[in-house]
């Protein structure tokens, strides 16, 4: 099993629509979760932090189900802007040193 | 903003070459990274580094490769001798913290060409 895995898209929604990408990660130690954005041929970004209460930032909200071992983001009212690469991201253990990256699902927003 | 800078942005070299890149990581931030991500595929961890030693490396970085933390404001990816397949994208990272609370910030990366 990948260590952090993601559908890889893509997906083609149209503007305004609602959007949802899950993600499962393998280690049950896994300590941080983050989602992060990438544009073509850019740096990752920092999206949001993913936090076992859940937590919501604009139209974006992530939910993190520890016991199934999967992190989800949802994306309201999309825009043309939000089409990238969306990188599930998680922290391996309590020591932080290794940060894994998922492969990424590929978002594109049609007008 | 503070941010993490890159030098090259490209680099081409030839097989067998030494090449190293460089990163300035921001300035108040403890914790370094290399990550790669080779043209279509996802962004792989390198190695992580901390109070100037490596903390955890992945398979990938074998003993071709080397980091270094010279004058306390640079840190350096040395690969000693480039094979066809260490071309890709290479990014540089830095954190203030660890564990819950820390996030990544990234350089804009070099890109590396091994002909």
């Amino acid at each position: 099993r990948k260590e952090v895995e993601q559908d890889p898209g893509p997906f083609n929604v149209p503007e305004g629509a609602t959007v949802a990408f899950n993600c499962t990660y393998s280690n049950s130690a896994s300590q941080s979760f983050f989602w992060y954005r990438q544009d073509c041929r850019k740096e990752p970004k920092l999206l949001m932090s993913v936090y076992s209460s859940g937590n919501e930032d604009g139209r974006f909200t992530a939910q993190l189900n520890r016991a199934s071992q999967y992190i989800s983001l949802l994306i309201r009212d999309s825009k043309l802007s939000d089409s990238a690469t969306y990188l599930c991201v998680v922290s391996q253990d309590s020591s932080a040193s290794k940060i894994i990256f998922g492969s990424g699902t590929r978002l594109s927003i049609r007008p | 903003e503070p941010e993490v800078t890159q030098t090259p942005s490209h680099q081409v070299t030839q097989m067998g070459q030494e090449v190293i890149l460089r990163c300035v990581p921001i300035s108040n931030h403890l914790y370094f990274y290399w990550y790669r991500q080779i043209l279509g595929q996802k962004v792989e961890f390198l190695v992580s580094f901390y109070n100037n030693e490596i903390s955890e490396k992945s398979e990938i970085f074998d003993d071709q490769f080397s980091v270094e933390r010279p004058d306390g404001s640079n840190f350096t990816l040395k690969i000693r001798s480039t094979k066809l397949e260490d071309s890709a994208m290479y990014f540089c990272a830095s954190s203030a913290d660890r564990g819950s609370n820390e996030k990544l910030f990234f350089g804009s990366g070099t890109q590396l060409s091994v002909l």
